[in-house]
């Protein structure tokens, strides 16, 4: 069956622009979470949805970060006046349901900020 | 915060022979995962393990859930070149929502 998907695979954005960065869960996953990985890191943990609510943001950095996944499917990750420090790999997961440890990855998006 | 400790940061070894890595905690999991990433890629889901002296199996692969579940180990057997990657432990924070931390890594070199 078809696993996480996310598009853009690459996006360049100038600094101070918006990007939208979106995932597809594997069909029927309610858990879904977003992570951000820089160069030579592991994952670090951003955001974790279950069903359509944001049950847990403590891992976004700031204010200028936002997600929604408003029919508990497909999530968008927003991030507002992008800075150089946002460069990285965002990275999308979804499980099973509550405590699904066993997170399935996307390939991620590569967010370049120039 | 909890963190998981990986070292080497690289490792080096010959197509046909045995690898195994380890990753450490200050503090207790009670799960641990184990990931392959390769370049351009999303980490993919290797082992998970659930019980402290687990050992689990996944063809080549095999991973054992430390008795003081401050530890796990990997062990890769008879190297194949596709084996080359960044091998990552994982495992949940205390609390419900099951988010990862991940340890940074280590990348496994083959040569043919």
């Amino acid at each position: 069956g078809a696993g996480v998907s996310q598009t853009p695979s690459n996006k360049v954005t100038e600094k101070g622009k918006y990007v939208e960065l979106r995932c597809d869960p594997i069909s029927g996953h309610t858990a879904l979470y977003w992570y951000r990985q820089s160069l030579g890191q592991g994952p670090e943990f951003l955001i974790y949805f279950q069903g359509t609510g944001a049950a847990d943001d403590s891992g976004l950095p700031n204010d200028r970060f936002f997600a929604v996944r408003p029919e508990g499917s497909v999530s968008t990750l927003k991030i507002q006046r992008t800075e150089r420090g946002d460069s990285a790999v965002y990275l999308c997961a979804s499980a099973v349901g509550r405590g699904g440890y066993e997170q399935y990855f996307g390939p991620g998006t590569r967010l370049t900020v120039t | 915060g909890q963190q998981l400790n990986q070292s080497p940061q690289s490792m080096f070894i010959q197509e046909g022979e045995d690898v195994s890595m380890n990753c450490t905690s200050s503090s207790i999991f009670n799960t641990w995962l184990w990931y392959k990433q390769d370049p351009g890629e999303g980490p993919v889901l290797l082992i998970a393990l659930y019980k402290a002296g687990e050992l689990t199996s996944n063809g080549r692969l095999t991973a054992q859930f430390g008795i003081t579940r401050k530890d796990s180990f990997l062990n890769i057997s008879a190297s194949i070149p596709s084996d080359v990657g960044i091998y990552f432990c994982a495992g949940p924070n205390t609390g419900a929502n099951s988010k990862l931390t991940f340890g940074k890594g280590i990348t496994l070199s083959v040569r043919p």
